[in-house]
């Protein structure tokens, strides 16, 4: 079964309003998630890094005040696209692991990711 | 920084005929090395990594790649496909050093296995 559960999978929204993306660790405690953001034919971008209890970490270019992400535990991250625009449409997808040096034999879990449409 | 490149976004093969799907990286840090896998309506599984010891890395499916330092490649390949092999294949780097784990991906590889 799924590690990693993203929800919802697919979510189609008017311009102007927010939108809550939810990954879940299912059978473990993940330290740390992140937050990718995939263009048609494109690589996956990271947008942000979240660490549990402690603010995101988001990649140059991303505006941090449109896409709020909170990790309020060692199971679920959120992220919510606010006054979204057309342009934000995208596929969201989420990873979840542990970190630190000694991490790397561990796995990173994908969620099956979110296509956002916003009209 | 990091950057991967895959220059092959599409590649057709027959079944059981070879294949290589190319990745080369730029990095002016140490990298570890990962191909992740990614089956239609499903989320990225990991399908190897490179993290240090033999430059040659195995799948449980078949596939290996070769860390080539001099190169800057980490090129998958496998001898025999079959067509339950057909997806999208990311080659993907990340820090070696700081246990940041955020992963840089290349574009992506879409494998066609037609019978």
């Amino acid at each position: 079964g799924a590690v990693v559960s993203q929800h919802p999978s697919w979510v189609i929204c008017k311009s102007g309003t927010s939108v809550k993306i939810e990954c879940r660790s299912l059978d473990f405690q993940a330290t740390t998630m992140f937050w990718y953001r995939q263009f048609p034919k494109q690589s996956l971008m990271l947008m942000a890094t979240s660490n549990e209890g402690s603010k995101a970490t988001y990649e140059q270019g991303v505006e941090k005040d449109k896409f709020l992400i909170n990790h309020a535990s060692l199971t679920l991250s959120t992220l919510t696209v606010t006054s979204a625009h057309p342009e934000d449409s995208s596929f969201y997808i989420c990873s979840a692991g542990l970190s630190g040096l000694d991490s790397y034999n561990s796995p990173l879990h994908f969620g099956n990711g979110t296509r956002l449409t916003v009209t | 920084a990091q950057s991967v490149t895959q220059l092959d976004s599409q590649v057709p093969v027959f079944e059981e005929a070879p294949v290589e799907l190319r990745c080369n990286y730029s990095s002016s840090v140490s990298v570890y090395l990962f191909w992740y896998v990614q089956y239609p309506n499903q989320g990225l599984q990991l399908l190897l990594k490179y993290l240090s010891g033999s430059t040659l890395v195995e799948s449980i499916n078949g596939f290996e790649a070769e860390f080539n330092k001099s190169q800057t490649s980490f090129h998958l390949r496998k001898p025999s496909v079959h067509i339950s092999d057909t997806a999208e294949y990311f080659c993907a780097v990340s820090e070696r050093d700081t246990g940041r784990r955020a992963l840089t991906f290349g574009s992506g590889t879409r494998l066609q296995v037609q019978p």
